[in-house]
């Protein structure tokens, strides 16, 4: 399966602080999809990207497609405490088609 | 729309016991997904089905763990015997996977077992 790496795996900010966690990969991804898991849940879908070059943006989050299909990033903009919780980035690709996930960033907000 | 079912929520054990957990996904999802999440860890994908048959298992511990997908929808996991290391968090989740675009997976709630 294709695999990525995320950083960082920790994130704290203070309330009203942004937020980006990365993606990166050796080879070229044919999609992506981005999860939330707030602690004590499960993944919910956040996006997929597909094109390369990708910006989606949705509300405070903005996320990016790279250029070569390697790379993706999720930005938030002036987190809240809402916003807490695990960002997954989950390539797809391969014959099978594997949804695989990493470890992940934990994004802890301070109020 | 109804959401990805799973039972039980919560499972206690003790070590060498079997356990099963069976999840209904949502209407027409063909493809399903079992994952085990340890706590602090993302989720490991055990077993991938698409409609009944099996299209990835390869991280599936096949001498104490089995799956099926019964007539292509619902799908049964079980662990027999059962480990101290096998405590987690078993979630279930469906999508609706068209040729060669994979759509969002949805989650259900999960099990959570611990083994004793």
């Amino acid at each position: 399966g294709q695999q990525v790496m995320q950083i960082p795996q920790y994130q704290h900010v203070q309330e009203g602080e942004d937020f980006t966690t990365y993606c990166n990969s050796s080879t070229t991804l044919s999609n992506i999809q981005w999860y939330k898991q707030r602690p004590g849940g499960h993944p919910v879908f956040l996006i997929q990207l597909v094109k390369s070059g990708e910006v989606k943006k949705q509300k405070r989050l903005t996320f990016q497609f790279g250029e070569a299909k390697k790379n993706s990033s999720l930005h938030i903009t002036a987190t809240q405490t809402t916003d807490v919780g695990t960002y997954f980035c989950t390539p797809i690709g391969g014959s099978n088609y594997k949804l695989t996930f990493g470890k992940g960033t934990l994004l802890t907000v301070n109020p | 729309e109804a959401g990805v079912a799973q039972s039980p929520r919560y499972k206690i054990i003790e070590k060498r016991q079997s356990v099963a957990f069976w999840c209904n996904p949502i209407s027409g999802h063909a493809t399903l997904y079992w994952y085990q999440q340890i706590l602090g860890q993302g989720p490991k994908l055990l077993i991938q089905f698409q409609n009944n048959g099996v299209v990835d298992d390869s991280q599936l511990p096949k001498d104490r763990f089995s799956a099926e997908r019964l007539k292509g929808v619902d799908s049964t996991l079980k662990i027999q015997p059962a480990k101290l290391e096998d405590s987690a968090v078993y979630l279930c989740a469906s999508s609706l996977r068209q040729w060669r675009m994979n759509t969002e997976a949805f989650f259900g709630q999960g099990t959570r077992l611990t083994v004793v």
